[in-house]
């Protein structure tokens, strides 16, 4: 049972740039939650998608943007590249909290990351 | 809004020392709480979650965590350091729009471990 992938592992953009960043969820899984951990920062939600749709936003920018495909998996795009977009970017995968559920949590699996440098 | 502050950037204990890794959260609602353990150059990964159901929880790697709601806290302990332990651990808390889980996350500790 294959986890969360995610691709590419380590990247390097200039200042201005566009960079995209994919994800494949966890086999069974539906939701794809994107977060970004900066160097000695604990993680920060950036959005979620389900049903292709966006379905949460975090304090992001609108040079964040993402993609959820029928299979699934998702991207992640960042417009005009700044230095401080510079991270770790981590993809997790879950199933959706049915309504009325109890107990269930929908727990998130991480993927290893996609480590962005911006020069 | 839910938020989660970790008491130590960084810890450090012998072996087989007592871990204590300390988290107090703040929320408007009943919490889930979860602490993650990431080793360098991968990604988080689930160590133990409190639901609402028991208030101590036992995780893997021999951690275990108590939820207290009048200390609004969720301490992580391990009664014996092993070298293995050294990472990043954070203590998250979740929020429940819509039926999803979103994760607010702390700032982290580092553990390191002295032989």
């Amino acid at each position: 049972d294959a986890g969360v992938t995610q691709s590419p592992t380590h990247l390097i953009k200039t200042r201005g740039q566009q960079v995209t960043l994919r994800c494949s969820p966890k086999s069974g899984h539906d939701t794809v939650s994107w977060y970004q951990q900066a160097l000695g920062q604990g993680p920060q939600f950036i959005f979620q998608y389900y049903e292709e749709e966006e379905r949460q936003r975090g304090n992001f920018p609108d040079r964040f943007s993402g993609h959820q495909f029928p299979n699934y998996s998702s991207e992640l795009n960042v417009n005009a590249l700044l230095l401080g977009d510079s991270a770790l970017y981590l993809c997790a995968s879950s199933l959706v909290i049915p309504r009325g559920g109890s107990q269930a949590t929908g727990e998130l699996f991480f993927g290893e990351g996609s480590r962005l440098t911006v020069l | 809004a839910q938020s989660v502050t970790q008491l130590g950037s960084h810890v450090s204990v012998s072996e087989g020392a007592l871990v204590l890794l300390r988290c107090n959260y703040s929320s408007s609602v009943p919490p889930y709480l979860f602490w993650y353990v990431q080793y360098p150059n991968q990604g988080l990964q689930l160590l133990l979650k409190y639901t609402s159901a028991a208030t101590l929880v036992k995780g893997i790697n021999g951690f275990e965590a108590e939820f207290k709601k009048s200390e609004t806290s969720f301490h992580l302990t391990k009664p014996s350091a092993h070298m293995s332990d050294a990472a990043e651990y954070f203590c998250a808390v979740s929020v429940y729009p819509q039926g999803a889980q979103k994760l607010v996350f702390g700032q982290g500790t580092r553990l390191t471990i002295n032989p």
